[in-house]
């Protein structure tokens, strides 16, 4: 089992559509949580951060399962320019870390 | 404010023969990453650097890689002799000061194929 699990999609919604993806993680041991976005052939960039009391940016908001060990991500009035991979990244506890990639969602919003 | 720097951003070889990536961190980061990132896939760490130390190389194939920070500012990474399932994106990443809770930034990466 990989550490860090997400559905690959491609999820293919229409503009204006409420989307959202989860990630589930095993190391019960994770202390930090990120959702990054990736467009086609482009460097990965931090889209936020995920607090264990959930937040929202706009029309972003990230939610932490610690019980479940599950992070999700919602997107609400889905934009053509939301179309991209959304990487999920858990950082497990200690001096020293790896952080872990999920192998990313794809996300294409149509017109 | 000047992001990641990588070079060269596409380099094509021939197996077992060697090939070098160049990464520059945002001026003030002392934390440097490594990755490898497959098509379809995330970004697997290969080094991490903390100034000019490395302290997370497990994932790092030590019989054909090699990596280098020397001023503990820019950073080497090669591969001597290169396979063909080596052709990948190589991406280089920096933080300020690598505790975990921190943003990592990333530089457009090194696209490597292996012939």
């Amino acid at each position: 089992r990989k550490e860090v699990e997400q559905d690959p999609g491609p999820f293919n919604v229409p503009e204006g559509a409420t989307v959202a993806f989860n990630c589930t993680y095993s190391n019960s041991a994770s202390q930090s949580f990120f959702w990054y976005r990736q467009d086609c052939r482009k460097e990965p960039k931090l889209l936020m951060s995920v607090y264990s009391s959930g937040n929202e940016d706009g029309r972003f908001t990230a939610q932490l399962n610690r019980a479940s060990q599950y992070i999700s991500l919602l997107i609400r009035d889905s934009k053509l320019s939301d179309s991209a991979t959304y990487l999920c990244v858990v950082h497990a506890s200690g001096g020293s870390y790896i952080p872990t990639f999920g192998r990313g969602t794809s996300l294409i919003v149509h017109p | 404010e000047a992001g990641v720097v990588q070079s060269p951003r596409y380099k094509i070889i021939e197996k077992k023969q060697p090939v070098a990536f160049w990464c520059n961190p945002i001026s003030g980061h002392n934390t440097l990453y490594w990755y490898l990132q497959n098509l379809g896939q995330g970004p697997e760490l290969l080094i991490r650097y903390e100034n000019e130390e490395a302290v997370d190389d497990s994932q790092l194939p030590k019989d054909r890689f090699s990596a280098e920070r020397l001023k503990g500012v820019d950073s080497t990474l090669k591969i001597q002799p290169a396979e063909l399932g080596d052709s990948a994106v190589y991406l280089c990443a920096s933080s300020a000061t690598g505790t975990s809770y921190e943003t990592q930034y990333f530089g457009p990466g090194t696209r490597l194929l292996v012939l």
